[in-house]
């Protein structure tokens, strides 16, 4: 059965340094790989998504992500933490398609990442 | 342009009582989701319409859930009789028949004493 990982539930970096977001994925297939941040009490919100082509994906926020297809990786990445990036993190990987031409996504048990000043 | 709208955003109600939640997708979405967020997990599929259709529901639970979306616009989720595990964010999300993004609303959040 297709599954997402996500390494470590809560993350804690000081403003202005590297994070880094582990994601694994499990599909028969290369799936399509999505990020989402959630802030309290609202809904997701897509930063980045890997479908096809250029294997580095760069979203909003400034952050990017790079399908590592030998390692079933899609680690999320931001060069400088900004107190605002203060969220829950959410992988997603859509590991078949249907028929209709959408999708439907597994989602990983989410990080929540903490900015600290 | 106007995201998914849900309602209500907060509800409290007693065990074995019924509750329904609303949504409203993004204009011209064909496809619409539900999910259920238990704390401290990821989003779960509970049902996702095609237009008017339920086209997977397999991990509904059938014996106190239901849902409907009529003319395949608005949906409505519905539990009867709620139980303490019922306890969750409910979210309801809406994409383009032809795109894999989805787009989420802000949820509903359930307790049930």
């Amino acid at each position: 059965a297709q599954s997402v990982t996500q390494l470590g539930s809560h993350v804690s970096v000081s403003e202005g340094a590297l994070v880094l977001l582990r994601c694994n994925y499990s599909s028969s297939v290369p799936p399509y790989l999505f990020w989402y941040v959630q802030y309290p009490n609202q809904g997701l919100q897509l930063l980045l998504k890997y479908t096809t082509g250029a294997t580095l994906v760069k979203g909003i926020n400034g952050f990017e992500a790079e399908f590592k297809k030998s390692e079933t990786s899609f680690h999320l990445t931001k060069p400088s933490a900004h107190m605002s990036d203060a969220a829950e993190y959410f992988c997603a990987v859509n590991p078949s398609r249907y028929g209709s031409g959408t999708y439907k996504y597994i989602f990983g048990t989410g990080t929540r990442l903490k900015v600290l000043a | 342009e106007a995201g998914v709208v849900q309602s209500p955003r907060y509800k409290i109600i007693e065990k074995k009582q019924p509750v329904a939640f609303w949504c409203n997708p993004i204009s011209g979405h064909n496809t619409l989701y539900w999910y259920r967020q238990n704390l401290g997990q990821g989003p779960e599929l509970l049902i996702r319409y095609e237009n008017e259709e339920a086209v997977d529901d397999s991990q509904l639970p059938k014996d106190r859930f239901s849902a409907e979306r009529l003319k395949g616009v608005d949906s409505t989720l519905k539990i009867q009789p709620a139980e303490l595990g019922d306890s969750a964010v409910y979210l309801c999300a809406s994409s383009p028949g032809q795109s894999e993004t989805q787009y989420f609303g802000p949820g509903t959040r359930l307790l049930v004493l």
